[in-house]
């Protein structure tokens, strides 16, 4: 079955240490892969997005994460975390044929001490 | 310009009783998508709407659950003679056509269900 796998639950870091977190998908051809932020209370906000090409895609926020097909995995980094990325990061990815849909890891969610 | 706006942002309904949520997506996405998220969890596909052409129903639940967009915009996603276990965030996303298109989320409708 396809699946998007995030290993992790919960997260915590000190504000400006480096962070990332992992994401790994099924097994299959290349999907399109996402990470979405959800801050309490809000909706999803799109980080960023791969879908061909360069494997390191630049996101907002200062985000970024790579693309590795031989570990089919879609690793979301961060070089120095802020307060303010306190949130919950879900991994999504859309499987070829799957008319669009977005399948999505059970999240991690980041704490951030000061 | 105005994001994807869900209504009602919280209901709060008896067992047994019918429930319509609202979606009105950003003006000229073609696609629409529902999602629904259990607390602590991803969010998971509900359906898929390609203009007014609901293409992918593969993850409503049960036939107590229904969706439309009858004209290609506005969607409505019903639930019929409602469940405790029907209690959960419901989202909804708009997009462009095409898998790598993003879906940009609402808010989200919190249902309870007592």
């Amino acid at each position: 079955a396809q699946s998007v796998t995030q290993p992790d639950i919960h997260i915590t870091v000190s504000e400006g240490a480096s962070l990332e977190l992992r994401c790994n998908y099924s097994y299959g051809a290349t999907p399109y892969l996402f990470w979405y932020v959800q801050s309490p209370g809000q909706g999803l906000q799109l980080l960023l997005k791969y879908f061909s090409g360069d494997t390191l895609v630049q996101g907002i926020k200062g985000f970024e994460a790579e693309f590795k097909r031989s570990q089919s995995s879609f690793n979301l980094r961060k070089p120095s975390v802020h307060w303010s990325d306190a949130a919950e990061y879900f991994c999504a990815v859309v499987f070829s044929g799957g008319y669009n849909k977005l399948i999505f890891g059970a999240g991690t969610r980041l704490a951030v001490h000061p | 310009g105005a994001g994807v706006s869900q209504s009602p942002r919280y209901k709060v309904t008896k067992r047994g009783q019918d429930v319509a949520l609202r979606c009105d997506p950003i003006s000229g996405h073609v696609s629409l998508y529902w999602y629904r998220q259990a607390l602590g969890q991803g969010p998971e596909f509900l359906t898929y709407f390609n203009y007014e052409a609901q293409q992918d129903k593969s993850g409503l639940p049960n036939d107590r659950f229904s969706a439309e967009r009858p004209e290609g915009s506005i969607s409505t996603l019903t639930i019929q003679r409602t469940e405790q276990r029907d209690s959960a965030m419901y989202r909804c996303a708009s997009s462009m056509s095409g898998p790598q298109e993003t879906q940009y989320f609402g808010p989200g409708t919190r249902l309870l269900v007592l």
